[in-house]
């Protein structure tokens, strides 16, 4: 158990419709990064959070979105789904975000169909 | 962007093999991490490596960050049974981005 927490661990939904993903960092981490893991493409970085400020972007569509809270915990809005949004969700979590050594933890992810 | 080519892509050994895969990559990283993903489950971190050359083991597993920064191997030794999974290494560029390049993993199976 990594002390990451994400919710829903799944979720099935239509075309067109929007989502929101709960992560809850480790205790005491101030940095979350949102990844998209599809067959196709592999382990994707799509945002980090660094204490409620946005720090780093990837290859994040323009249809998804991310905040994360005072409480630190994060959410990863994504809209208008489509087919190929279908993939493994996974929150990652850090202390700081920003110094070697500063290793990141990953959730049990959120299993999203898009039917 | 930049991307890691790891292989061998999937890999079925016997009970007690050793094993080894790699990462290569044309563009320099400054951290190299190991994971090991078991089935619905998110990575694990393995290792973690930060300097050229560095050599590091967590018990039957070994490392090694390449001098010229842009590749590593990750060696097991005496596979058992629960080393079957996806093993994915990742890199850090650095320069304050935290963003993890992830390799396309390797797929191992362990028959006993």
């Amino acid at each position: 158990d990594s002390g990451v927490t994400q919710t829903p661990k799944h979720l099935i939904t239509a075309t067109g419709q929007r989502v929101t993903l709960r992560c809850s960092p480790r205790s005491g981490d101030l940095s979350v990064y949102w990844y998209q893991q599809s067959l196709d493409q592999g382990l994707q970085f799509l945002i980090q959070y660094y204490n409620g400020e946005e720090r780093a972007k990837g290859n994040i569509l323009e249809r998804f979105s991310a905040q994360q809270f005072p409480d630190l915990h994060s959410e990863l809005n994504l809209s208008s789904l489509e087919l190929g949004d279908s993939a493994l969700y996974f929150c990652a979590s850090s202390v700081i975000g920003t110094t070697r050594g500063d290793t990141q933890y990953f959730g049990p992810g959120t299993r999203l169909t898009v039917l | 962007g930049q991307q890691l080519n790891q292989s061998p892509q999937s890999m079925f050994i016997q009970e007690g093999e050793d094993v080894s895969m790699n990462c290569t990559s044309s563009s320099i990283f400054n951290t190299w991490l190991w994971y090991k993903q078991d089935p619905g489950e998110g990575p694990v971190l393995l290792i973690a490596l930060y300097k050229a050359g560095e050599l590091t083991s967590n018990g039957r597993l070994t490392a090694q960050f390449g001098i010229t920064r842009k590749d590593s191997f990750l060696n097991i030794s005496a596979s058992i049974p629960s080393d079957v999974g996806i093993y994915f290494c990742a890199g850090l560029s650095g320069g304050g981005s935290e963003k993890l390049v992830f390799g396309k993993g390797t797929k191992l199976t362990v028959n006993p």
